[in-house]
């Protein structure tokens, strides 16, 4: 399984765009790169998947360089609410193994 | 996405008994997974749990301490056997839809004492 590396704690302020690397030099060919964000007292949220190049949704952005040994999950403008732990994993989930990463914990301020 | 359901949120526990933890989804779901979280940690997966077949183990983890049942698409239950101090923890359980999506229950917190 590949092993992601991710900063332990990132600080922003509220409307600031915030970018948070994995670096994942390990990954397979079929592995994808999936985040997901957890706030205390809940399991955690799918946020974005990808395999390579960028994908975007209505919460974030998740930009693969080619050779796909990192990641960068983008939140535009973020909030208070955007204060939580965002994990980066990846992995084959289908075959039944998603290992998670220690997270990034990231703390919006006023 | 599905929602998943479980019970209970939480319980406190005398050491040397055992919890079952159910987790419940509103759709059908071929691979189901649960998962171990300590405080301030991150999350360890205990097994995957596939309808009609034995659960499987991650290393660390063995059937005689966490036995899984899954006696459906929509249903598993983890049971926290022969409890310790060490086993407290908050225990997820989570469902695959689509290949590689997973999608959470909210956890039980369970404390031994």
């Amino acid at each position: 399984l590949a092993k992601t590396t991710q900063p332990i704690s990132m600080d922003s302020y509220e409307g600031q765009e915030v970018n948070i690397t994995c670096s994942h030099n390990n990954i397979a060919t079929n592995d994808y790169i999936t985040w997901y964000q957890q706030f205390p007292s809940q399991g955690p949220r799918f946020i974005i998947q990808g395999y390579k190049t960028k994908v975007t949704n209505e919460v974030a952005s998740l930009f693969i360089p080619a050779d796909r040994k990192s990641s960068t999950l983008s939140l535009p403008r973020v909030s208070l609410s955007d204060t939580a732990v965002y994990y980066c994993l990846v992995g084959y989930t289908n075959a039944g193994k998603s290992t998670f990463g220690d997270g990034t914990t990231l703390t919006v301020k006023p | 996405s599905a929602v998943i359901s479980q019970k209970p949120s939480r319980d406190i526990c005398q050491r040397g008994t055992s919890l079952t933890i159910q987790c419940q989804v509103d759709s059908q779901v071929t691979m189901m997974f649960w998962y171990r979280q300590q405080p301030g940690q991150s999350l360890t997966l205990i097994a995957t749990a596939n309808q009609g077949s034995e659960a499987t183990y991650e290393s660390g983890f063995v059937i005689d301490k966490f036995p899984i049942s899954r006696p459906n698409l929509t249903f598993s239950t983890l049971t926290v056997s022969n409890m310790s101090p060490e086993d407290s923890s908050i225990y997820l359980c989570s469902v695959l839809q689509g290949p590689y999506e997973q999608y959470f229950g909210p956890g039980t917190r369970l404390t031994v004492t």
